[in-house]
Formats: C-alpha cells, structure tokens, sequence
C-alpha cells in the first residue's frame, strides 16, 4: 500500500514570493514516480510536475520545482514568483507500475495580490 | 492535447435513484479511472480499466460499478444513490507503459 499525507490543509503566498508545499509518502515499491496535480477553482486538474524515483536530480519545470528526498520519503513543490494564476488546490501523489495513484489530501495555496 | 470530457459538471439525484457518469477520452488511452473527491480526503479510487472490457476495484468500489465497451467511454454507475455518494467525480485516463495520468472536469453530484 502507499500512502501520501501533505500536512498544510491551507498556504498563503504573497505575489511575487516563494512558497513551499510539503508531501511525504511511504511506499514499499522501490520503483515509484511522485507527482504534483493542480486543481484550480472549478477547473480542470493538471499535472505540474513529475519525478521518478531512479533519479537523483530534483525535477522543474518554469517556476515550479521539486526537493526530493528519497531517504526521508520527502517530496515537497516549491513555486517561486508567485502568480495570481497559480492559487489553486494541490494535490502530491505517487504511482507505481500497478497503475494506480495515490493522493494526498491536498493544499490550497491561496495568493495575495 | 489530451481531452477528457465528462457528460456532467453538476447533477442532482434523489436516493435510490440509477445514476450514470460518462467519461470520453480521445486520445486512444488503454488505462481509464474512476476517483471520487472528498473535502480533507484527496481522491480515491473507485475503479479502473485497463482496456476495453477489463475493469479492477479500486480502493472504495462498493456501491458502484463501471462499464468500458468502447476503448474511449468509461461509465461509473451508481446502482441506487444514497446520499453518503454526494461527492466531485473526476474521470481519468493515461496511454499504458506511461506513469502520467490527465483527469476531466469532474462531476459534481448532489444526493438528496
């Protein structure tokens, strides 16, 4: 089984700021990909970004990145530059190779203009 | 771009009531799933297909069951709603070997 627990139900950012979402996770799979999903307010849900396990370097992609650490079951996103555009819900999941993803609870990032 | 599309962004229903969620992919994806999402939960998942006709429970399948007769078209059926299966849906499909997953706009169906 796999299990995802972000423990910020809520964040806000400042436009123009960073901000920081944590996710941990257990899996006892040793080949895995972790994902970060964003659901904006009554859109659809996107992927931001993406990470296998194998590798090493932290994945990113424009203003969104990752810190992963694999030994500490760690994967938290990091959004610099905040934009009005990026408040949304986010959701850290992990998949493995029997197709199934698990999600977290979610974190809703809220920016401040 | 990868387009998924469900029949309904809102729907009511009385309980007992037979209600249909459709789902259409069209971008010949093999892999389609059913998640609910809860406030505090995230999303589970109820069902999944790995291709035409083939279909495995997921991590909550009970009151539900799902129908996948053509390789786009994935259906969630609920056989008599109650109102404990108030909830957003969201449908998701992704191409087999691929780890990425690309949802549809959700469903919001109220239970009354």
């Amino acid at each position: 089984a796999q299990t995802v627990t972000q423990s910020q139900p809520e964040m806000s950012v400042q436009e123009a700021e960073t901000v920081t979402l944590s996710c941990t996770y257990d899996t006892s799979e040793s080949d895995y990909y972790l994902f970060w999903y964003k659901q904006p307010p009554s859109r659809q849900m996107i992927l931001v970004i993406r990470q296998e396990a194998y590798k090493q370097q932290n994945a990113t992609e424009n203003r969104f990145s990752v810190n992963f650490q694999k030994a500490a079951k760690s994967f938290s996103l990091k959004i610099s530059d905040s934009q009005l555009g990026d408040a949304a819900m986010y959701f850290c999941a992990i998949g493995s190779n029997d197709y199934k993803l698990s999600f977290g609870a979610g974190t809703t990032v809220t920016v401040r203009a | 771009d990868v387009k998924v599309t469900q029949s309904s962004r809102y729907l009511v229903k009385r309980t007992g009531e037979k209600v249909f969620l459709e789902c259409v992919q069209d971008m010949d994806h093999e892999n389609m799933f059913w998640y609910r999402q809860d406030p505090g939960l995230g999303l589970r998942l109820i069902y999944f297909s790995y291709d035409v006709k083939m279909k495995e429970k997921g991590d909550i399948p009970e009151g539900y069951s799902v129908s996948r007769e053509k390789k786009e078209r994935f259906s969630l059926i609920l056989e008599s709603a109650s109102t404990n299966q108030t909830s957003m849906y969201l449908c998701a499909s992704r191409l087999w070997g691929r780890e990425t997953q690309y949802f549809g706009p959700g469903t919001r169906l109220l239970v009354l």
